[in-house]
């Protein structure tokens, strides 16, 4: 296992188009977040998953945005509907649960440019 | 209000050269405090978690400080190499339930090591 790997690395997309982003994390890692990070700003967290379970969706989520784990491991965040303020890095975690959250590991991310 | 401050916003020193990053947070209840470096377009990656109970702990040429009481750390890069270049991000964790969705995030000490 080498990480969390994201894919796309990059995304250039026309405003108004839907983009989804994968993330595969660490195999044994059964909590995964994504995050959103501007420029000259530190991560903010989107969501995160315990397995297949969407636990927690920051207010930053709007309706256009969805994110999914369907069998617990890889994930997949969707945004529909581009806007010009989507761009950004987005960034995926995975960790281990109970407490032991020491390993908690970032992909490279899937820069977003929408023109 | 949890806050985490970092200074210098930025440092340039030269290769060899040995050179230490301060942070300061007012997060109340404090679980543990790390360290990430960030390369321009990439995801963090951790350096050393610590903590309130470790005063110290070293990475390679990378070793972090806390001092629980006054609330502080420091990040202390010893011999530096070029590719040191990067943000170093200080990182605090509210709470103790295992859940990084509360991370507090400083907003980073850009480091350039030049030749």
């Amino acid at each position: 296992d080498t990480g969390v790997s994201q894919d796309p690395r990059h995304k250039i997309t026309k405003r108004g188009q839907n983009v989804t982003f994968r993330c595969d994390p660490i195999s044994e890692h059964n909590r995964l977040y994504w995050y959103r990070q501007t420029l000259g700003q530190g991560p903010e967290f989107l969501t995160y998953f315990q397995n297949e379970a969407q636990l927690e969706k920051s207010r930053l989520l709007s309706d256009r945005f969805s994110a999914e784990r369907p069998k617990g491991s890889f994930s997949t965040l969707e945004i529909q509907r581009t806007e010009q303020g989507d761009s950004a890095m987005y960034l995926c975690a995975s960790s281990l649960g109970g407490g032991r959250d020491y390993g908690y590991t970032f992909g490279s991310g899937t820069r977003l440019t929408v023109v | 209000k949890n806050q985490v401050e970092q200074s210098p916003q930025s440092l340039i020193i030269l290769e060899g050269k040995n050179c230490t990053l301060q942070c300061n947070y007012t997060v109340s209840p404090f679980s543990n405090l790390r360290w990430y470096k960030q390369d321009t377009g990439r995801g963090p990656v951790s350096l050393t978690i610590m903590t309130f109970s470790e005063n110290t702990k070293s990475n390679g040429r990378y070793t972090a400080t806390l001092d629980a009481d006054t609330k502080q750390s420091s990040l202390h890069i010893t011999a530096s190499q070029l590719s040191d270049s990067a943000s170093y991000i200080c990182v605090v964790s509210p709470n103790n339930a295992g859940n990084n969705r509360k991370l507090i995030w400083g907003l980073g000490t850009s480091l350039a090591v030049n030749p």
